[in-house]
This record gives structure tokens, C-alpha cells and sequence, in this order.
């Protein structure tokens, strides 16, 4: 069973704070991907990984940076947190076989910013 | 610009009937289409898929009807149960190109009894 786990399940941060949600998955997937969930907006796309020290930007990677110094973890930064950043964040993984193109994704952290 | 949209936000279904989600895309480089679930509090979760070569996919209750003409896709769940009730995405990637998947605003499937 693949597994992907976030750090914390909640979190409040104050305007102005570096910010940092951790991911880790067990499965050996080349692949990571961090989302935003809002009401009515879905999931969107902060930044992906191919590999290790590589990055790719989404569709809304402003206000977000990553890193990704091993395989099995990505970590999400907000240099600079701003309320305009609360919400839900999703992390996910996944191998590529074929055609499927399956993420798995950890169970998300609320992140409040006041 | 919403490339997947899902225009339905709820739906509301009878316990034992067929429930229905749309979806629908303008991409027309996007061939692999996915749908999610997700419940309160965790992770969306894999629920059946189809690529461009196909137009139905049937996993169980669930069957995925892809329309590459009208570039729609729906979700059938037959019969409905009380725990299918939670929000379903669907998303779509373009096999050639990057790993990514597109998402719609997702539709909030309530099941009652």
C-alpha cells in the first residue's frame, strides 16, 4: 500500500512567518506534486518533481518555493506567509506505468495564516 | 482558465439510484482522464480512469463514458450508497507531455437514504 504522509494535519502561522509542510512517501515514486485546495477552485498545482533537485513550476507557484534533497521527501516553503495563503495543502506521488498516471495523495494540511 | 470544469458544485441522489457527475474540458491535447474521491479530512483517492482510446471504462458500480467529440466525460455510480457520498474530482494530463493533472472545482455528491 503506498503511503503519503504530511507533517502536521493543522497549522496557524502568523503574516510574515517562513512556513515549511514536509512530505514523505514509501512507495520509491520519481514523482511529487503539491496542490491548494479552495472552495470552487479544485486542486491546483504549486509545484511538482521529477527527481531529486529537480523542480518544475505549476500553475501557481507565487509565494511558494521547494526542495527536494532526497527521493522519498518534498517540502513546501512559504517564505513569507500571507493570509491570502490559507487553505488546504495537498501532497501527492506516483510512478509512472503505461498509461497510469495515478497520484496518491496524504491526507493534506489546513494551513491558517492570521 | 478553468481547462477542466465540473459546472455541477452538488448533487443530491436517492440511496440505490444512479448518480451522474460531469465534466467537462477544452484542452484538446489532454488524453488521459481521471476521476477522484474525497472525503472530509483526507487525501483524494483513485477511482477509475480512461485513456482518449476508449470511451467506457467500468470498474464495479462505477463506469467512466468519455465523449472526445464533445469533449465531455462522465461518471456513473450504479447503485448509489450512502458511502459515496463525498466530493469527486475529475482531472486530465496530456500523456506526452509532463506528469501533471489538471483538476475541476469538483462536485460535492450527497447519497441519502
Amino acid at each position: 500500500d503506498v503511503k503519503v504522509t504530511q507533517s502536521s494535519r493543522y497549522l496557524v502561522k502568523r503574516t510574515g512567518e517562513k512556513v515549511f509542510l514536509e512530505c514523505v512517501q514509501d512507495m520509491d515514486h520519481e514523482n511529487m506534486f503539491w496542490y491548494r485546495q479552495d472552495p470552487g477552485l479544485g486542486l491546483r498545482l504549486i509545484y511538482f518533481s521529477y527527481d531529486v533537485k529537480m523542480k518544475e513550476k505549476g500553475d501557481i507557484p507565487e509565494g511558494y518555493s521547494v526542495s527536494r534533497e532526497k527521493k522519498e521527501r518534498f517540502s513546501l516553503i512559504l517564505e513569507s506567509a500571507s493570509t491570502n495563503q490559507t487553505s488546504m495543502y495537498l501532497c501527492a506521488s506516483s510512478f509512472r506505468r503505461g498509461y497510469t498516471d495515478t497520484q496518491y495523495f496524504g491526507p493534506g494540511t489546513r494551513l491558517t495564516v492570521l | 482558465d478553468q481547462q477542466v470544469k465540473q459546472n455541477s458544485p452538488s448533487l443530491s441522489v436517492q440511496e440505490g439510484r444512479i448518480s451522474i457527475l460531469n465534466c467537462d474540458y477544452t484542452n484538446s491535447m489532454f488524453d488521459y482522464f481521471l476521476w477522484y474521491k474525497k472525503y472530509p479530512a483526507e487525501g483524494p483517492t483513485f477511482l477509475i480512469s480512461i485513456s482518449s482510446i476508449k470511451d467506457k471504462n467500468e470498474d464495479g458500480r462505477f463506469t467512466v463514458f468519455l465523449n472526445k467529440s464533445a469533449k465531455h466525460l462522465s461518471l456513473h455510480i450504479v447503485p448509489s450508497q450512502p458511502g459515496d457520498s463525498a466530493v469527486y474530482f475529475c482531472a486530465a494530463s496530456e500523456i506526452q507531455g509532463a506528469q501533471k493533472l489538471v483538476f475541476g472545482q469538483g462536485t460535492r455528491l450527497t447519497i441519502n437514504p
